[in-house]
């Protein structure tokens, strides 16, 4: 099983700031099969990125996604209001699908 | 737009089976495209994969669940099932059902929140 450890767990930032998340494997995901999900509370979660570095469609160019092997990051370069929620990774390279712990991305 | 939507009881004693139904509209769970999973998320805490279900009925699921986990799919309703057996206060959760594909997961229903308690 793939363990995928985030980094850091809360992010405090103002708006119009940069804001870098990481996302950690136990193991090389194939095919960078790594996704990127955003969720605010009460609500399902939206895929942000997948492949690792495509966005899904509807997510805005301040999104961005890279790595490869077992280190991918997710970056959002002037942090908008609507961007503050909890963000999740997951790997579906190989069974189970497993997801991150979460950062938590707040207001500062 | 496809659109899943969760439905089931929102409450089940310890000990008994949890059952959950998914129902797929705007396009057809019999299309070898996608995988059809089921994601858990107790309050307060992350997201938890149980399992998915492929179109031929192919699966695969959490090992930490896999003893307890049934997914089946009914392609003349267009829905997908979840039934966990021998549930304690631990499965204690919301459960979403989604598509999964080569864009990763997709679509999500809105969740529904299952409570064990007796």
């Amino acid at each position: 099983e793939i363990v995928l450890t985030q980094s850091p767990g809360t992010l405090s930032l103002s708006p119009g700031e940069r804001a870098t998340l990481s996302c950690r494997a136990s193991q090389s995901v194939t095919s960078n099969y790594l996704a990127w999900y955003q969720q605010k509370p009460g609500q399902a979660p939206r895929l942000v990125i997948y492949d690792a570095s495509i966005r899904a469609t509807g997510i805005p160019d301040r999104f961005s996604g890279s790595g490869s092997g077992t280190d991918f990051t997710l970056t959002i370069s002037r942090l908008e209001p609507d961007d503050f929620a909890v963000y999740y990774c997951q790997q579906y390279a190989s069974s189970p699908n497993t997801f991150g712990q979460g950062t938590k991305l707040e207001i500062k | 737009q496809l659109q899943l939507q969760e439905s089931g009881p929102g409450l089940v004693k310890p000990s008994e089976t949890l059952s959950l139904t998914c129902t797929v509209s705007g396009g057809s769970i019999s299309s070898g495209d996608y995988y059809w999973a089921w994601i858990r998320q107790p309050p307060g805490k992350g997201l938890e994969w149980i399992g998915k279900i492929y179109y031929n009925g192919g699966t695969f699921f959490n090992p930490s669940l896999k003893s307890r986990v049934t997914i089946s799919l009914d392609a003349s309703k267009n829905h997908l099932s979840l039934n966990l057996r021998s549930v304690t206060a631990a499965d204690t959760a919301v459960y979403y059902c989604a598509r999964q594909g080569s864009l990763a997961t997709d679509y999500w229903g809105q969740g529904t929140l299952v409570t064990v308690s007796s």
